[in-house]
């Protein structure tokens, strides 16, 4: 089974940071790797989305890399705002023996940016 | 274009009462899923449809059903409802297994 493991747990920092939310899976036998950003009791927004064909995704100030082979992706946020304040998940799609494409999810990353 | 809704967006009931959730999609998605998310568990797979008429169950089916009468419905019912439901849950659709999944806003529901 698809585990998802997302590293660290909780993050502070200080606006203006460059930081790195780290996502580890267990089976490589993907077919993507999707960031997400949750408010407060609110819905799952689509950051980024990583095709298993490829190596990174950029998207404004966030840039999402994937490396298949050893189960690991990155997503880096430049100069950090305190509006990036949210949670951060990282689901991969698939695994070994599956067509479903459902999505394997982590706990998430808890990021505060203060001012 | 609306994207994926669900209804309601809160709900409580008491032990033993049935409900349904009511997802809805525009965009014309084969593969519809059923999430719940808990405190320290991320989400997990409930329920999930790979077409109009066809239902299978994920993870955590116990205690849920499902239907998908029409391809742009996915419907969720609790029949006899406990407090281990409570809970937010999550619909989700995409176009098949290789594209993005795109989420509804959510429904938190209550079981006293």
């Amino acid at each position: 089974k698809q585990e998802v493991t997302q590293i660290p747990a909780a993050l502070s920092v200080p606006e203006g940071e460059n930081l790195v939310l780290n996502c580890s899976f267990t089976d490589s036998a993907i077919y993507n790797l999707q960031w997400f950003r949750q408010d407060p009791g609110k819905g799952l927004t689509s950051l980024l989305l990583i095709q298993s064909s490829q190596r990174e995704q950029t998207s404004g100030r966030l840039n999402a890399s994937l490396d298949k082979s050893s189960g690991r992706s990155t997503l880096y946020i430049a100069a950090s705002q305190p509006g990036d304040s949210a949670t951060y998940l990282c689901a991969v799609s698939g695994d070994r023996g599956s067509t479903l494409g459902r999505l394997y999810f982590g706990r998430g990353t808890q990021l505060t940016v203060w001012p | 274009n609306a994207g994926v809704t669900q209804t309601p967006k809160f709900r409580v009931l008491k032990t033993g009462q049935s409900m349904t959730l009511l997802c809805a999609q525009d965009m014309n998605h084969e593969y519809m899923y059923w999430y719940r998310q808990d405190p320290g568990m991320g989400l997990r797979l409930i329920h999930y449809s790979v077409g109009e008429g066809t239902t299978a169950k994920g993870e955590v089916p116990d205690g849920y059903n499902v239907s998908r009468l029409k391809k742009q419905n996915f419907l969720l019912g609790l029949e006899s409802a406990a407090p281990s439901q409570t809970s937010v849950y999550f619909c989700a659709s995409g176009l098949n297994s290789y594209n993005e999944q795109f989420f509804g806003p959510g429904t938190r529901l209550t079981v006293l």
